[in-house]
């Protein structure tokens, strides 16, 4: 079925520092991928998306590109912020019967001041 | 901007004893949906809900788990009887459409459930 692996974390970061976190996905066919942020506290926020092969999905300085030979997904940052600490789900809608939103399991970030 | 909204932010309850958390999703959306976090893991699928009925179910989503949208703005979910396993945040999510690919969920805030 249907999955999203993504890089265990946590990452620890100091401000300005360039940012990946690593996705790759396996589906059928070629769905749209998400990443969704949560930050402490709170619940789910969709941060970018990317509906098809090499669409590239940006918000607040965050970049994925939907990389269909590598089937991944990766979001990079150039610089971050200490508010850039959060939690980063890469999620991808089932295509296997239903509706339903499957996650990655989540990466921890933390950016040091 | 429209949002979805869940009650109460934190629900804390007995073992054994029945609970129902509550979600307001965007006024226009037509699916619904509830999702499940256990404290440092994964969020889960439960239950997606269209035109009244449960269009599919997780293996999580046992009998003692219900949904129903008694109104035309309410979705709700309950456990029957819950379990200490059952504490976790329980996410409701909305999207305008189910299956297309490009349409998003919308998530609410989450119910954090504290079971003791």
């Amino acid at each position: 079925g249907d999955s999203v692996t993504q890089m265990e974390g946590p990452v620890t970061l100091s401000e300005e520092a360039f940012l990946t976190i690593n996705c790759t996905y396996t589906a059928t066919g070629y769905p749209s991928l998400f990443w969704y942020v949560q930050y402490p506290g709170e619940g789910l926020q969709l941060l970018l998306k990317a509906t098809k092969a090499d669409d590239k999905g940006s918000n607040k300085g965050f970049e994925a590109t939907y990389r269909k030979e590598t089937t991944s997904f990766h979001l990079e940052k150039g610089s971050v912020q200490v508010s850039d600490s959060a939690v980063y789900f890469c999620a991808l809608p089932s295509r296997t019967g239903g509706f339903k939103t499957i996650f990655g399991a989540g990466t921890r970030l933390f950016v040091k001041a | 901007e429209p949002e979805v909204t869940q009650t109460p932010s934190h629900q804390v309850t007995q073992m054994g004893q029945e609970v129902i958390l509550r979600c307001v999703p965007i006024s226009n959306h037509l699916y619904f949906y509830w999702y499940r976090q256990i404290l440092g893991q994964k969020v889960e699928f439960l239950v997606s809900f269209y035109n009244n009925e449960i269009s599919e179910k997780s293996e999580i989503f046992d009998d003692q788990f219900s949904v129903e949208r008694p109104d035309g703005s309410n979705f709700t979910l309950k456990i029957r009887s819950t379990k200490l396993e059952d504490s976790a945040m329980y996410f409701c999510a909305s999207s305008p459409l189910g299956g297309a690919d490009s349409y998003e969920q919308y998530f609410g805030p989450g119910t954090r459930l504290t079971v003791t």
